[in-house]
């Protein structure tokens, strides 16, 4: 069935530090691809998103490419700060045969904390 | 524009109690998704409403069930509660429906069973 791997965590980073999380998935279709956030007591809130293969969503110095060749969609950052602390979930959506049936699902999420 | 909330933010009950969630989409979203996180699962698809008929379902029991209003407000209600329902539960709502636009979640309920 389709799934989400992303790598396990937590990352520990330094201030300034690059940062990737590594996400593949398989999906028998073709996915949208989304990288969600998690900020300590809060719900998820959408970081960027691709719709198709060697699409590049950025946003807030985040960025992440669709790429269909090896099935992933590593999320990257060339400079991390203290605010960036967070769980990030990579997360895939397919739309199936027909109608309006979906099926949305989620990486376990990894836990990233910045040290000044 | 107000966002997703969920009432109430904190719930301890419990087992065998029932529960009661609430949740109220952003305005004119008519498509709510109920998600149940936990440490060990992750998140996990409960099922999304959208105008009031419910149009996915995830694996979970059938003592987990929901509704949808006509003003879009959703609940979500859990019947016989047991140790392991212990979770924060995430509410989202989208425009035109969780396949075809990116989702915005509410803060959630820590629901704890004890």
């Amino acid at each position: 069935g389709d799934s989400v791997t992303q790598m396990e965590g937590p990352v520990t980073l330094s201030e300034e530090a690059f940062l990737t999380i590594n996400c593949t998935y398989t999906a028998t279709g073709y996915p949208s691809l989304f990288w969600y956030v998690q900020y300590p007591g809060e719900g998820l809130q959408l970081l960027l998103k691709a719709t198709k293969a060697d699409d590049k969503g950025s946003n807030k110095g985040f960025e992440a490419t669709y790429r269909k060749e090896t099935t992933s969609f590593h999320l990257e950052k060339g400079s991390v700060q203290v605010s960036d602390s967070a769980v990030y979930f990579c997360a895939l959506n397919l739309q199936l045969s027909g109608g309006s049936n979906y099926k949305l699902t989620f990486g376990k999420g990894t836990l990233l904390t910045v040290n000044p | 524009k107000a966002g997703v909330t969920q009432t109430p933010r904190y719930l301890i009950k419990t087992r065998g109690q029932q529960v009661t969630l609430s949740c109220s989409p952003i305005s004119g979203h008519r498509s709510v998704s109920w998600y149940q996180q936990t440490p060990g699962q992750g998140l996990q698809f409960l099922f999304e409403y959208f105008s009031e008929t419910q149009r996915n379902k995830g694996n979970f029991p059938g003592r987990f069930s929901g509704r949808q209003f006509s003003n879009s407000r959703s609940e979500m209600n859990v019947s016989t509660l047991e140790l392991g329902d212990s979770a924060l539960y995430l509410c989202a709502s989208s425009g035109v429906g969780a396949g075809k636009s990116p989702l915005h979640f509410g803060n959630g309920t820590r629901l704890t069973v004890t």
